[in-house]
């Protein structure tokens, strides 16, 4: 499977513990974004990546959350102090950015669902 | 402030029959629009774009930047075509930016 691929594909975790999610990209793609989305929503923007540089990152981002993809590749989110409201689906993507802007699609891995208890 | 509104979170038609799921935007900057599918227990995959104009499983969108609408329509709709839609925009400052997703429409095609 060459698709973006995402470890774990659950989680469980109770109140207060780390945890961290990886995402391995398509390979040759530059970008890698992090997505949250909650039950009855959409997906929204965590944070993203270009090669190894974080280039934006989400109000939504509280400190006790961080994201690295250190030789830009694969990609970690780690959240710290877990919280019930922490409990989300996980969704990494990522994307050939050139310059035309043409192609600029963002291919979504299956995601990693977390339960905070 | 960047939002996508897609105002019916269900909607229901029978095999053969049109549809339309609408979506609206706010953006002061040149919009790039998509819609996102996800079908039963699949990822979620890129149907359409604004910009290539092209139609994809019979499904079409037109950007109408007076209204700030990016429907999208089917003239028959296919029980293949049930699944969960999502109206996505770029807002970021450049293309392959963050995406801001609506809230999505489930839609059911009946047989």
């Amino acid at each position: 499977d060459t698709g973006v691929s995402q470890d774990p594909r659950h989680k469980i975790t109770k109140r207060g513990q780390n945890v961290t999610f990886r995402c391995d990209p398509i390979s040759e793609h530059n970008r890698l974004y992090w997505y949250r989305q909650t039950l009855g929503q959409g997906p929204e923007f965590l944070t993203y990546f270009q090669n190894e540089a974080q280039l934006e990152k989400s109000r939504l981002l509280s400190d006790r959350f961080s994201a690295e993809r250190p030789k830009g590749s694969f990609s970690t989110l780690e959240i710290q102090r877990t919280e019930q409201g922490d409990s989300a689906m996980y969704l990494c993507a990522s994307s050939l950015v050139v310059a035309s802007g043409r192609k600029n699609e963002q291919f979504f891995g299956p995601g990693t669902r977390l339960t905070v208890l | 402030a960047q939002r996508v509104t897609q105002p019916e979170k269900l909607l229901s038609v029978f095999k053969g029959a049109p549809v339309e799921l609408k979506c609206n935007y706010s953006y002061s900057g040149s919009p790039e629009l998509f819609w996102y599918v996800q079908y039963s227990r699949q990822r979620l995959q890129l149907l359409l774009r604004h910009i290539s104009r092209e139609s994809i499983k019979g499904f079409t969108a037109d950007l109408n930047k007076g209204e700030t609408s990016f429907h999208l329509k089917k003239p028959f709709a296919q029980e293949e075509d049930s699944a969960m839609y999502y109206c996505a925009l770029n807002s970021g400052e450049t293309s392959g930016s963050r995406l801001t997703f609506g809230e999505g429409t489930q839609l059911t095609v009946n047989p």
